[in-house]
């Protein structure tokens, strides 16, 4: 158990529609990550935030969005949901303070449009 | 930008065999280097990594060099085992902010 939590594990949506995932980084971890995996792009960063601030950006769509709140746990919302955004999104965080260090992982949530 | 190719799989091996998974990366400047592993309906899970030239990251009988010389990483084990079936994924990161760049990751098929 890396003791980060993404919620809900499973959902399936309809093409058009907007979902929100959740992730509770681990006790202590100040940075969220997002990554999104799918067959066809494999594994690509999608967005950071670090104590409530977005501090860095990767493939993100514009139709995604994130935020990280004073809690530290940060949502990813996704709306006009296509058949291509089905993927496994992961959410991870990593401890302050320290460079380059590794990142520890969710189980991910498992997205399905249809 | 920055990048991680591995080799493409699936690799195949039998119970005890030796494993090698190669890795090659283009960054910038001085990136730390990391394995990740994911089994079967799980995360990705912390395997090993090194954060300089020639350190050796190791883990479960896992291990991988940083050779900067030629921006490899690759991983190796001695002695295979079946529960070590998973996909591995190799990976950088750069710039203080540990955003990870990844391979698009090796499935290993162990076999008894």
């Amino acid at each position: 158990d890396s003791g980060v939590t993404q919620t809900p594990k499973h959902l399936i949506t309809a093409t058009g529609q907007r979902v929100t995932l959740r992730c509770s980084p681990r006790s202590g971890d100040l940075s969220v990550y997002w990554y999104q995996q799918s067959l066809d792009q494999g594994l690509q960063f999608l967005i950071q935030y670090y104590n409530g601030e977005e501090r860095a950006k990767g493939n993100i769509l514009e139709r995604f969005s994130a935020q990280q709140f004073p809690d530290l746990h940060s949502e990813l919302n996704l709306s006009s949901l296509e058949l291509g955004d089905s993927a496994l999104y992961f959410c991870a965080s990593s401890p302050p303070r320290q460079l380059n260090t590794e990142a520890f992982f969710g189980q991910g949530t498992r997205l399905t449009v249809v | 930008g920055n990048s991680v190719t591995q080799m493409e799989g699936p690799v195949t091996l039998s119970e005890e065999a030796f494993l090698t998974i190669n890795c090659t990366y283009t960054a910038t400047g001085y990136p730390s280097l990391f394995w990740y592993v994911q089994y079967p309906g799980e995360g990705l899970q912390l395997l090993l990594k090194a954060t300089k030239a020639d350190d050796k990251g190791s883990n479960k009988g896992f291990e991988a060099t940083y050779r900067k010389e030629t921006t490899s990483f690759h991983l190796e084990k001695g002695s295979v085992q079946v529960s070590d079936s998973a996909v591995y994924f190799c990976a950088l990161s750069e710039g203080g902010y540990s955003t990870l760049t990844f391979g698009k990751g090796t499935m290993l098929l162990v076999s008894p």
